[in-house]
């Protein structure tokens, strides 16, 4: 699976939207874009997922580029709920493994 | 549906003890992984499953560890004998087999210490 980089930390303001980037510069073109997040203590969360379109869903919105080289997950209007680690994954679809990196502790502040 | 359900939810044991955790997917998945998370590595997938089969088992620490999925509703994780670099949260998650809509579920996990 192609390897991706995302920030150590971000801080956001409650209210305001969460922009988490995250590169992927050696994804290939069967390759899936995946976003979990885990809440302390707690199992990941599935979040959203896309392959070359843009998506969106109730939790979130999912920017890809048209290189697919790099995506933003967006929070649109971030509470404090949503303080978590977010973790961006590349993956082939279809019935192969998931692997997580260290991904982005995203801290939203009141 | 209850989601994965991961038993027991806190393990403490001793050193040379044999440990067994289990994993129950959500009903219809045929997809099943065992993750372990600590600290120092994050989180590390140990093995995978598809339609009770094992597929990938390099995540496998060393022959301590073993995982049966004996039917489509059940999954164990087992260390014998335990150490206490063991200690660590064990998570359990399944997935509907989708191509390119595969989501998985996790179980809210097993915390166990090793003493």
């Amino acid at each position: 699976d192609a390897k991706t980089t995302q920030p150590t930390s971000m801080d956001c303001a409650e209210g305001r939207a969460a922009n988490l980037p995250c590169n992927h510069s050696t994804i290939s073109g069967n390759e899936y874009v995946y976003w979990y997040r885990q809440i302390h203590s707690q199992g990941p969360q599935y979040i959203i997922h896309g392959l070359k379109n843009n998506e969106t869903n109730e939790m979130a919105s999912l920017i890809i580029t048209e290189d697919r080289k790099s995506s933003t997950l967006i929070l649109p209007h971030a509470t404090l709920r949503d303080t978590a680690v977010y973790y961006c994954i590349v993956r082939v679809g279809y019935g192969n493994k998931l692997v997580f990196g260290a991904g982005t502790i995203l801290r939203v502040k009141s | 549906d209850a989601g994965v359900i991961q038993s027991p939810r806190h393990e403490v044991t001793e050193m040379g003890q044999e440990v067994t955790l289990r994993c129950k997917p959500i009903s219809g998945h045929n997809s099943l992984f065992w993750y372990r998370q600590t600290m120092m590595r994050g989180l590390e997938l140990l093995i995978y499953f598809n339609n009770n089969v094992p597929i990938d088992d390099s995540g496998m620490p060393e022959d301590r560890f073993s995982a049966k999925m004996p039917n489509a509703s059940f999954s164990t994780l087992k260390i014998q004998p335990s150490e206490p670099r063991d200690s660590a949260v064990y998570f359990c998650a399944s997935s509907l087999l989708s191509r390119g809509n595969e989501k998985l579920f996790f179980g809210s996990g097993t915390q166990l210490s090793v003493l």
